[in-house]
């Protein structure tokens, strides 16, 4: 049973756009949230989070959005920019500081000139 | 960020011979640490959560003996595959558990990838 879901396995934006990329989670536990972008052939980089307690969390060009009620959240970049182009995972994880985050399985972004 | 280092960053081994990933956190210490493999254009594939002090505890249909973690210190965990064989090439990566802000949450923080290639 997957927990995390990126429905989307990859997205195009035009250069100077608004870059959207959507996660889906099942377990009402979760209350921590993540987000990392991974170049080919590199580690993933961490990103952004944000808590349960709030709805909203942004970091420069980079804003997460979290619905409880709907179990979503998305990640916006903007303006978009070539190095943008990667692959983003979002991951979520419970309180219990032994839970192990769970990550979705990507959404790779093409930005294009 | 935090950082982790892994090494060594590539690695082309004949089959049969047994080859040795190193995963540090260089500025933190991390009790758990965790193993990665990724197959191309595919997701992240948790093999491992490696644990110091302790075992590893694996992932349903992770061989144990085949992918052996130590976890020696607060700053540095191993995954050593033993008997390679051309399946097993692959993209390793570690990442390594780190808590910070109040309340304490989690972040994981990971390593560039070793490249696996078994003759």
């Amino acid at each position: 049973d997957q927990q995390v879901k990126q429905n989307s396995p990859s997205l195009s934006v035009q250069e100077g756009r608004i870059s959207i990329l959507n996660c889906d989670y099942t377990n009402s536990m979760f209350d921590y949230f993540l987000w990392y972008k991974k170049y080919p052939a590199e580690g993933p980089t961490f990103l952004i989070s944000i808590s349960s307690i709030k709805d909203k969390n942004e970091d420069g060009r980079f804003t997460v959005f979290l619905n409880k009620s709907a179990k979503h959240l998305s990640l916006h970049i903007v303006p978009s920019q070539p190095g943008d182009s990667a692959v983003y995972f979002c991951a979520a994880s419970r309180m219990n500081r032994d839970d192990k985050i769970i990550f979705g399985k990507g959404t790779r972004l093409h930005i294009l000139p | 960020g935090a950082v982790v280092s892994q090494h060594p960053s590539w690695v082309i081994c004949k089959s049969g011979t047994s080859v040795k990933i190193e995963c540090r956190s260089l500025d933190f210490q991390a009790t758990t640490m965790f193993w990665y493999r990724q197959f191309p254009k595919q997701s992240l594939m948790l093999m491992a959560t490696s644990n110091e002090g302790s075992k590893a505890t694996y992932e349903q249909g992770v061989e144990k003996d085949k992918f052996l973690i130590n976890h020696a210190s607060l700053t540095l965990s191993t995954l050593t595959v033993t008997s390679a064989h051309p399946e097993d090439s692959s993209f390793y990566i570690c990442s390594a558990r780190h808590f910070r802000g109040a309340p304490r949450r989690e972040t994981q923080y990971f390593g560039p990838g070793t490249r696996l290639l078994v003759l």
